[in-house]
């Protein structure tokens, strides 16, 4: 059974530019959640996408930004990058209610 | 989301039982204990969840006292391959799993 696949797996971006990150979620599962993942703030979570809809958000700029598809991939955006955005981009996936998450290995994003 | 307190690092040896503590001193009756394992460049691994008492799998034992403001994830004879970052994690089941707090986690190290 493949796992949560992200892509790229590294990336560099030039401050004010935007940057737009895969996951394809396990097969099944319809829940997609994201968090951002640095040396200085650690862990911290981005939103989550259930059947297409944004169900939970954390307490990010609107410069980041998803979306999820009928076929439950999910794409997350940043624009106008800034230095501080540098970070490992990590994606989950469930199958919905009360099960566990699945975390892909990341994308990890260099701003210069 | 109930915060929790955990060692920043702990040492130990290959054989050795390691006991990782985590305070958690605001839990909701609700509220649940997950426990996630993260290597370097990689996303976190569920390792265990438990409410009460005493949970156990293939991989580790969680150990959560009566009053529920700590636990203890105990795993058995360490390698060298479990040197990685230990988070614990309190909060409602269904988004628990989902929308997940991470703290600073427990960075563990193992010798040979």
């Amino acid at each position: 059974k493949a796992g949560v696949t992200q892509t790229p797996r590294y990336l560099i971006k030039t401050r004010g530019q935007q940057v737009t990150l895969s996951c394809s979620p396990i097969s099944g599962h319809r829940s997609v959640s994201w968090y951002q993942q640095t040396p200085g703030q650690g862990l911290q979570f981005l939103f989550e996408y259930f059947s297409e809809t944004q169900r939970n958000k954390g307490n990010f700029p609107g410069r980041f930004s998803g979306r999820q598809f009928s076929n439950s991939r999910s794409e997350m955006n940043v624009s106008t990058l800034e230095l501080g955005d540098s970070a490992l981009y990590l994606c989950a996936s469930s199958r919905g209610e009360n099960t566990e998450a699945f975390f892909g290995q990341g994308t990890r994003l260099t701003v210069v | 989301l109930a915060k929790t307190t955990q060692p920043i690092s702990m040492d130990s040896y290959e054989g050795q039982e390691v006991n990782i503590t985590c305070s958690h001193n605001n839990i909701a009756t609700n509220d649940y204990i997950t426990w996630y394992q993260q290597f370097p460049s990689q996303g976190p691994r569920f390792i265990i969840q438990g409410y009460k008492t005493k949970v156990t799998n293939e991989v580790a034992s969680l150990f959560i006292p009566a009053d529920r403001k700590s636990s203890t994830l105990s795993l058995p004879r360490v390698s060298l391959s479990d040197t990685a970052v230990y988070y614990c994690l309190v909060g409602p089941l269904d988004t628990g799993r989902r929308a997940l707090t991470f703290g600073s986690g427990t960075r563990l190290q193992v010798q040979p």
